[in-house]
């Protein structure tokens, strides 16, 4: 069966420190991959897909990007943290658009 | 820009009642939709799905779709404390990635 590992679970980070998520997926081969964001109180935004290694598309201009070194795995970066880049990010993968995503268990990141 | 409308809430309703979810989209050439709940700090989960016209039923959960009207619904029957989360309606644009509604806040009364 299918699986998808995001870490860490919970971060602090202070304004203009550098910030690495990783997403693994287990169990599938090229899957679509996704990073979303949500903020206290806010729905989800998409940030960052991907359909194959080395093929990244961003959906919202701002200080993250995305890289996807290896089929099953996706990183979120970023150089220098803002306070506004707190929030809740999920990563989450598919197959098939038809079925849905499946979410990770996500990152809380808090800039401070 | 694709859409997706959730009122927000919250929606309280009496245990052992019917909730209520509804959700409009505004791309016709949408062809999946979803229905998501997340609960308070975790990842939301996937619990239904709907393809075609008409209402698809799992358990006490029955989705309904009616793309005439761009509307999708989700009934919880015998609603239980633990169905209180935020359920978030989702839909597939055929363009590599599915839009989200802001979700719809859901308490259930004890």
């Amino acid at each position: 069966s299918q699986t998808i590992h995001q870490w860490p679970a919970t971060l602090v980070q202070p304004v203009g420190s550098p910030l690495s998520l990783e997403c693994t997926v287990e169990g599938t081969s090229n899957p679509n991959l996704y990073w979303y964001r949500q903020a206290a109180g806010r729905g989800l935004q998409l940030l960052f897909y991907s359909v194959g290694i080395g093929q990244i598309s961003s959906e919202v201009p701002q200080n993250l990007s995305a890289s996807r070194p290896q089929d099953r795995q996706f990183i979120l970066s970023s150089k220098k943290l803002l306070l506004s880049d707190s929030g809740f990010y999920l990563c989450a993968w598919s197959l098939n658009l038809n079925y849905g995503y499946t979410f990770g268990s996500g990152t809380r990141l808090t800039v401070v | 820009q694709k859409e997706v409308e959730q009122n927000s809430g919250p929606l309280s309703v009496p245990e052992g009642a019917i909730a209520s979810l509804n959700c409009t989209y505004s791309d016709r050439g949408s062809q999946s939709f979803f229905w998501y709940r997340q609960y308070s700090g975790k990842s939301p989960e996937l619990i239904m799905s709907i393809y075609s016209n008409g209402d698809k039923e799992d358990g006490r959960f029955t989705a309904q779709l009616n793309k005439a009207s761009q509307y999708v619904s989700l009934l919880i029957r015998d609603s239980q404390p633990s169905d209180s989360a935020t359920y978030l309606c989702a839909v597939n644009g055929l363009d590599d990635k599915i839009i989200f509604g802001k979700g719809t806040r859901l308490h259930i009364l004890p």
